[in-house]
């Protein structure tokens, strides 16, 4: 069945340095992925998105890869901040479908 | 621009009481809406979703009910609320099905 999940649960990391967040997503379908950042008590923020006719995005200090060889899907953030500390999700659309699906999480911790 | 409203924050509700959580969006006209409920340190469920008022669709069976009675309202119900309906509920809209989606702050609802 569809499934969209993340490699590691937590990841933690120096102020300052570049952080990595994974995601591997089970249906070849799926054409549409976007990652969302979800502070502590707050509802999901849109980050970025990226389509399947793309293996690349960059916006502000994040960039999203997208290798559909593997069925792979990364975060980077560049210079990581303590205001980036959050649960980061992975979610995925099928066109077919139309429905968004997330994968667990994978929180971030930003040591200063 | 366009920005969403859910209310309350919180809520505490015993068991076998009613249930309405409110959530508008302004500065669109016929937005998709949709109504998610996240376990503590999980991903998000997909409840309902509604393509136009008086339209909805239910992903799960569930002691839950949705309405729209207007453009840009969506409501989530319960006659008689149970423990496990406890959770952090989100409201979301998108402009289209396939499209990225916006999220409310959510309601953290604790039945006891």
């Amino acid at each position: 069945g569809e499934s969209v999940g993340l490699h590691l649960p937590t990841l933690s990391v120096q102020e300052g340095d570049n952080s990595i967040i994974n995601c591997a997503y089970s249906n070849s379908a799926s054409d549409y992925f976007i990652w969302y950042k979800q502070e502590s008590g707050k509802g999901p923020q849109f980050i970025i998105d990226i389509r399947s006719n793309m293996d690349k995005r960059q916006g502000q200090r994040v960039t999203v890869l997208l290798n559909k060889t593997v069925k792979h899907l990364s975060l980077q953030i560049a210079a990581t901040q303590p205001g980036d500390s959050a649960v980061y999700f992975c979610a995925e659309i099928t066109s077919n479908t139309g429905k968004l699906i997330f994968g667990q999480g994978t929180t971030l911790q930003v040591k200063p | 621009s366009q920005t969403i409203h859910q209310w309350p924050a919180t809520l505490v509700q015993p068991v076998g009481s009613p249930l309405s959580l409110e959530c508008t969006v302004e500065g669109t006209s016929n937005p998709n809406l949709y109504w998610y409920r996240q376990a503590a340190g999980r991903g998000l469920q997909l409840l309902f979703y509604s393509v136009g008022i008086g339209q909805i669709s239910s992903e799960v069976p569930q002691n839950l009910s949705a309405s729209r009675p207007q453009d840009r309202q969506f409501i989530l119900s319960s006659k008689k609320l149970l423990l496990s309906d406890s959770g952090f509920y989100l409201c979301a809209w998108s402009l289209q099905i396939n499209e990225k989606l916006f999220f409310g702050s959510g309601t953290q609802l604790s039945v006891l």
